[in-house]
């Protein structure tokens, strides 16, 4: 019963560079998101895919691409990293992406941009 | 504009004693309010849900309650344990948009022994 797992758990990346976060979950889900979460503020939406075959921006999306490769995973990739990105993202399912359904978080992957 | 706040910002408590995490909010239109558990280096994990006509809800030693008029949340731990210690975020949904999730930033609880 692992949940949402994420890949890497830590990264540190040059001005420039470029990666991709992973994210995988075995609950089924049809909904799954991307978070990042800064200091003195609260979780933001990075993107979401309502289900497999779809992603829609979210809040803050400038900067990220994102790609559902199957129902179970949804990575983010960073093509040119800058040092706003220090941040820890997180990745999250649900069920659907109605209202009412409780969210799963992963752990999440600290990022710095040096 | 939506937002959330939460109080107070951080919090000391003894072991064994309780408290009250206080988050007002100003989405609209409202579809449900939510409590979180983030334990540090951790993803939040959910406490309750709950939607506008539940005055209410209990999970263990967590108690939420809402009152939709004053747009106002507590979330009530009771007979704190030193596991308790973690932040504690309120999220409130609104209800036309499956990304109107707002994150408060957060109540950050230490219990000591």
């Amino acid at each position: 019963n692992a949940g949402v797992t994420q890949t890497p758990k830590f990264q540190v990346l040059k001005t420039g560079q470029s990666m991709t976060l992973q994210c995988a979950q075995d609950m089924n889900h049809n909904s799954m998101y991307w978070y990042r979460q800064d200091p003195g503020m609260g979780l933001r939406l990075i993107y979401y895919s309502a289900s497999e075959g779809t992603t829609d921006k979210g809040e803050v999306p400038n900067g990220y691409n994102v790609s559902r490769l199957n129902k179970r995973e949804f990575s983010l990739r960073l093509e040119s990293a800058a040092p706003s990105q220090t941040s820890v993202y997180f990745c999250a399912s649900s069920e659907e992406t109605g209202l009412d359904y409780g969210y799963t978080f992963g752990s999440g992957t600290r990022l710095t941009v040096v | 504009k939506n937002q959330v706040e939460q109080s107070p910002q951080s919090l000391i408590i003894l072991e064994g004693k309780n408290c009250t995490l206080q988050c007002n909010y100003t989405v609209s239109p409202f579809s449900n309010l939510r409590w979180y558990k983030q334990d540090t280096g951790r993803g939040p994990v959910s406490l309750t849900i709950m939607t506008f006509s539940e005055n209410t809800k209990s999970n263990g030693r967590y108690t939420a309650t809402l009152d939709a008029d004053t747009k106002q949340s507590s979330l009530h731990i009771t007979a704190s344990q030193l596991s308790d210690s973690a932040s504690y975020i309120c999220v409130v949904s609104a209800s036309y948009n499956t990304d109107k999730l707002i994150f408060g930033t957060g109540t950050r609880l230490q219990v000591f022994p």
